[in-house]
């Protein structure tokens, strides 16, 4: 089992509250991920971090930001929640470099809804 | 065009049967090959990478056409334990000078695979 976490996994909240899902690994990875999944459609990336102080946007455009303070935190933050955002977010880590085959590790997701 | 297509499925098919399914890809840079496996509301994990030489793990085969830009999976056997949603995975080199790679991944839509008794 992979070693990586999120809360909360459910989350029913107003429109324009703020929140932030939480993501940790104990695996020592360099690598976070950020995924967005609506039911029964393919993995967006949004946010991705190649370790402490470095965040990038992924490939789909999102109003969340994220930080990297420390390796094994990787929360997402939304300012102001909207219905737009409700989804599921997944959280996954890799080792870095080829020798790790790769393989990201995934979270149980945070299944947000705004209403 | 997106980057990774799958057929979506469903596919319906009785314990025992062996079935296939198929992805292709648009970007011809791509490095790296996996076939994921996501449960219904469920996260998804690590099935098998795929090696351009073919690989096998017990009843799943795993096929790679650099040439078609082709990715398949075939379960023999199938189990009830197989229902689920198989998801293609591609990694291309991406970023900095040399082609440096950072792991992104983009992923299939899926294809859904129910095994009835």
């Amino acid at each position: 089992e992979a070693d990586i976490y999120q809360t909360p996994r459910y989350l029913v909240i107003g429109t324009g509250k703020k929140i932030t899902l939480e993501c940790s690994q104990t695996m020592g990875h360099d690598k976070m991920y950020w995924y967005q999944q609506d039911p029964g459609m393919e993995l967006h990336l949004i946010h991705y971090s190649y370790g402490v102080n470095s965040t990038e946007k992924g490939d789909l455009s999102s109003e969340s930001t994220v930080s990297r303070i420390r390796t094994e935190h990787f929360p997402l933050t939304l300012e102001s929640a909207r219905p737009s955002h409700t989804s599921q977010y997944l959280c996954a880590s890799s080792a870095f470099g080829a020798g790790s085959g790769y393989e990201q590790y995934f979270g149980p997701g945070t299944r947000l809804t705004v209403t | 065009r997106k980057e990774v297509e799958q057929d979506p499925g469903p596919f319906n098919v009785p314990e025992g049967a062996t079935v296939a399914f198929n992805c292709t890809y648009s970007n011809s840079a791509s490095q790296s090959f996996f076939w994921y496996r996501q449960d219904c509301r469920k996260e998804p994990k690590l099935l098998m990478s795929v090696y351009s030489s073919g690989n096998e793990d017990g009843r799943f085969t795993a096929q790679l056409n650099r040439a078609s830009q082709y990715i398949s999976l075939l379960i023999r056997d199938s189990k009830l334990s197989d229902s689920a949603t198989y998801l293609c995975v591609v990694r291309w080199r991406s970023g900095g000078a040399g082609g440096t790679s950072y792991g992104k991944l983009t992923f299939g839509q899926g294809t859904i695979l129910t095994v009835h008794p």
